[in-house]
């Protein structure tokens, strides 16, 4: 069956660092990925995605590339505010299928 | 554009009592989930719905849940009775398209259920 595995947290990084959340899944067919971001308090928001093989999906200074090799999607940022300290759930949508499957989710902490 | 409404926000009950949930989708929104979100995990599927049609149930524990979605529109989530492993986050989503083309979900802010 379809599986999602991310990196655990929490991950904690001063601000302007450099972000990297570790994504792999494991699905039939071509998957459509995803990532979502939950910020404390609301519902989960759709940060970017990619449909198919070596697509960049990429929102508010956050990119994620589909490596249908490595069968990855990682999180990058490259420099991390206070305010996207949150909970990012990478995610996979199988072939026509409308079910998201999702990983159980990375708590980023940003501090000053 | 308003976004998916869900109702309450906090809830919490004893065991063994009934307990229900509401949800708005985005206006024009054919297909709406529901989702249960376990403290610390990812949110699972528990339903979906296209229209007035519940086309996936498969992950819904129908002993216990139920689900309408009367007029193709709003729709309720229902438990009764309520065990203390009920406790969770319960996720609404709807999305434009399905089928051939299932578009973006976008997600309420939850029902927070705690079971005493």
């Amino acid at each position: 069956g379809n599986s999602v595995t991310q990196m655990e947290g929490p991950v904690t990084l001063s601000e302007e660092a450099f972000l990297t959340i570790n994504c792999t899944y494991t699905a039939t067919g071509y998957p459509s990925l995803f990532w979502y971001v939950q910020y404390p308090g609301e519902g989960l928001q759709l940060l970017l995605k990619a449909t198919k093989a070596d697509d960049k999906g990429s929102n508010k200074g956050f990119e994620a590339t589909y490596r249908k090799e490595t069968t990855s999607f990682h999180l990058e940022k490259g420099s991390v505010q206070v305010s996207d300290s949150a909970v990012y759930f990478c995610a996979l949508r199988s072939g026509t299928a409308s079910k998201l499957t999702f990983g159980t989710g990375t708590r980023l902490q940003v501090t000053l | 554009e308003a976004g998916v409404v869900q109702s309450p926000r906090y809830k919490i009950i004893e065991k063994k009592q009934p307990v229900a949930f509401w949800c708005n989708p985005i206006s024009g929104h054919n297909t709406l989930y529901w989702y249960l979100q376990n403290l610390g995990q990812g949110p699972e599927l528990l339903i979906r719905y296209e229209n007035e049609e519940a086309v996936d149930d498969s992950q819904l524990p129908k002993d216990r849940f139920s689900a309408e979605r009367l007029k193709g529109v709003d729709s309720t989530l229902k438990i009764q009775p309520a065990e203390l492993g009920d406790s969770a986050v319960y996720l609404c989503a709807s999305s434009a398209a399905s089928g051939k083309s299932p578009d973006t979900q976008y997600f309420g802010p939850g029902t927070r259920l705690t079971v005493l």
